[in-house]
């Protein structure tokens, strides 16, 4: 079973800001959490990931609480292109065999709407 | 660089057929794995391979064989389909073990009746 918690669904307009919760309160001191996205029928995209610290990229800002039991992916000027699935995935960066393999869950919906 | 590149795009098969699924990746990643997507749902490991000549069993391998004999090409093969094996399957590489980032390739949409 996946570690994280994502609502179904979220709804965002065209130029604002998305932010999208994750709950992952069972997180392990060395796993970092790691965010994806799915443009409808392509292959999942690598957005962003981080351990403690907020992160940020030309794609997005990954905050973490102090607790780490939860984060939020804040897109800061959401299009239409932004429209799609987005996975919150924690997984340790160091590991043998299986366990450092991606675990999807269903993920968060986003639509863009003009 | 083409990325991660899977061939065919589609395929529709007649059950009890066996076909392979084409993957290959051009960044001379080590790590390479299958996944296969069901409508509404996250995706799932089915094989996987941290090197060539080394390939284990993800979370639903049944009705599938995988083999790693170059870094670049990591196949997948249906030996008796089933409509069960319905889906969408993607093809991913990643640098290491320990990389961040994995990079999908554009999927295969397979359909068994």
């Amino acid at each position: 079973d996946a570690k994280t918690t994502q609502p179904t669904s979220m709804d965002c307009a065209e130029g604002r800001a998305a932010n999208l919760p994750c709950n992952h309160s069972t997180i392990s001191g060395n796993e970092y959490v790691y965010w994806y996205r799915q443009i409808h029928s392509q292959g999942p995209q690598y957005i962003i990931h981080g351990l403690k610290n907020n992160e940020t990229n030309e794609m997005a800002s990954l905050i973490i609480t102090e607790d780490r039991k939860s984060s939020t992916l804040i897109l800061p000027h959401a299009t239409l292109r932004d429209t799609a699935v987005y996975y919150c995935i924690v997984r340790a960066p160091n590991y043998g065999g299986s366990q450092g393999n991606l675990i999807f869950g269903k993920g968060t919906k986003l639509s863009v709407k003009p | 660089n083409a990325g991660v590149t899977q061939t065919p795009k589609f395929q529709v098969l007649k059950t009890g057929q066996s076909m392979t699924l084409q993957c290959a990746q051009d960044m001379n990643h080590e790590y390479m794995s299958w996944y296969r997507q069901d409508p509404g749902m996250g995706l799932r490991l089915i094989h996987y391979s941290v090197g060539a000549g080394i390939t284990d069993q993800g979370e639903v391998p049944n009705g599938y064989n995988v083999s790693r004999s170059t870094t670049e090409d990591f196949p997948l093969r249906l030996l008796s389909a089933a409509p069960s094996q319905t889906s969408v399957y993607f093809c991913a590489s990643q640098r290491g073990q320990g990389a961040y980032e994995q990079y999908f390739g554009p999927g295969t949409r397979l359909t068994v009746t």
